[in-house]
């Protein structure tokens, strides 16, 4: 099957340590998000793609994240100096015109990251 | 700022009885809503969608109605299944500004009972 797929699903980290996270989206979709989900709380959103461009980047996304999707393809999610606050499960997630104009967004099963 | 609310965290409904998922938005741009609905250890999954020009989709034995004046929209689920059991998401978008982020309401837990 070619869903989308994160990794790792897991990662544990000591605050102040960077992670990067990787999301492989269905192939041939050009648009690409990030969101977090914290717990009890619906996903956020974080940022998105259309291949290789990033369009938008949410006021969640503070200067210690940096996301990239060279080439339009996988995309990674990095965040430098984590904190506690980091700690969530973040969900890629990728979509096409041909899924209702965008609208249906297929998601991975997230990464969850706890910061210690 | 929660633009997308769903007020009722769970829901328990016996097996064949209908189930009802109700939820609010305050951001009166969004033009597209949909429902997601999530196991644990995966990702949401699409469910069903509706867009503003419409108050009522329906897909199997799944139909969301919206309401517009009200700022509501509702899933009902009939009959409801065991394999129903999961947390559903409502999420809206402002679809003509081409973004089509999706902004999410905090999710109901739906246990059907056999």
């Amino acid at each position: 099957d070619t869903g989308v797929s994160q990794n790792p699903r897991h990662k544990i980290t000591k605050r102040g340590q960077n992670v990067t996270f990787r999301c492989d989206p269905i192939s041939e979709h050009n648009r690409l998000y990030w969101y977090r989900q914290t717990l009890g709380q619906g996903p956020e959103f974080l940022t998105y793609f259309q291949n290789e461009a990033q369009l938008e980047k949410s006021r969640l996304l503070s200067d210690r994240f940096s996301a990239e999707r060279p080439k339009g393809s996988f995309s990674t999610l990095e965040i430098q100096r984590t904190e506690q606050g980091d700690s969530a499960m973040y969900l890629c997630a990728s979509s096409s015109y041909r899924d209702r104009g965008y609208n249906e967004q297929f998601f991975g099963p997230g990464t969850r990251l706890t910061v210690l | 700022d929660q633009q997308v609310k769903q007020n009722s965290p769970s829901l328990s409904v016996q097996e064949g009885r209908i189930s009802i998922l109700n939820c609010d938005y305050t951001n009166s741009m969004f033009d597209y809503f949909l429902w997601y609905k999530k196991y644990p250890a995966e990702g949401p999954t699409f469910l069903i969608s509706i867009s503003s020009i419409k108050d009522k989709n329906e897909d199997g034995r799944f139909t969301v109605f919206l309401n517009k004046s009200a700022k509501h929209l509702s899933l009902h689920i009939v009959p409801s299944q065991p394999g129903d059991s999961a947390v559903y998401f409502c999420a809206a978008s402002v679809a003509r500004s081409n973004d089509y982020k999706l902004s999410f309401g905090a999710g109901t837990t739906v246990t059907v009972r056999a």
